[in-house]
């Protein structure tokens, strides 16, 4: 069965700070990958996907994320975080082939002003 | 306004009881899902539905009940068999389950505390 992992529960920066969060999943077939994010008080929103092609995604608001195959891993990155990306991040992952999305438990962002 | 509308934004249940929360979108698309999150676990997916008057098994499916007789609306039951059923109910549709037509949109949630 997949699984996906996000290696922090609570992550707490300053503005201006370089962030980079965690997510590796296990699942040996074809995958596509995303990552949400839920700001307090609102809806879960998408942020950026990978389907095929270029391994490195940008998504909304400076966020990339780089897919490494061989390490199952999908890491969410920003060079500079503000205090508006304080929110719960969620990495999720779907086999090509009929498979149900798989959510990873999330990790929270405090960025403190 | 497009969008995904759930109803209503807390819902209390007393033990024994079935509850029905609302899902509806008017996006136009073919798939919805239903998840459940916990502190600390993620979204754990209860039901999904490709299309009208179908519908699938998620993870965690024991205790819930799902009905797709408009492609507009999916309505998650959850029953007294449900042993655990305080949570955060969040409803998704998606174009459909394949490629780029599988992204989710979100609702605003449903939070079930039981009584």
């Amino acid at each position: 069965a997949q699984s996906v992992s996000q290696h922090n529960h609570h992550v707490i920066l300053s503005e201006a700070a370089s962030l980079e969060l965690g997510c590796n999943y296990s699942y040996g077939g074809t995958v596509n990958l995303f990552w949400y994010v839920q700001y307090p008080g609102q809806h879960l929103q998408l942020l950026l996907k990978y389907f095929s092609g270029d391994p490195l995604v940008k998504g909304i608001k400076g966020f990339e994320a780089e897919f490494i195959k061989s390490k199952f891993s999908f890491n969410l990155r920003k060079p500079s975080v503000q205090w508006s990306d304080t929110a719960e991040y969620f990495c999720a992952v779907r086999g090509n082939y009929g498979q149900n999305f798989v959510f990873g438990p999330g990790t929270r962002l405090s960025v403190l002003p | 306004d497009g969008g995904i509308t759930q109803s209503p934004k807390y819902l209390f249940r007393k033990e024994g009881q079935n509850v029905t929360l609302s899902c509806e979108q008017n996006l136009n698309h073919d798939a919805m899902y239903w998840y459940r999150q916990d502190p600390g676990q993620g979204l754990r997916l209860i039901y999904y539905s490709q299309i009208v008057n179908d519908f699938q098994k998620g993870d965690i499916a024991e205790g819930y009940s799902v009905s797709r007789e408009k492609k507009e609306s999916f309505p998650l039951t959850v029953t007294s068999a449900q042993k655990n059923p305080t949570a955060f109910y969040l409803c998704a549709s998606s174009l459909g389950l394949a490629g780029n037509q599988e992204t989710q949109y979100f609702g605003p949630g449903t939070r079930l505390l039981v009584l």
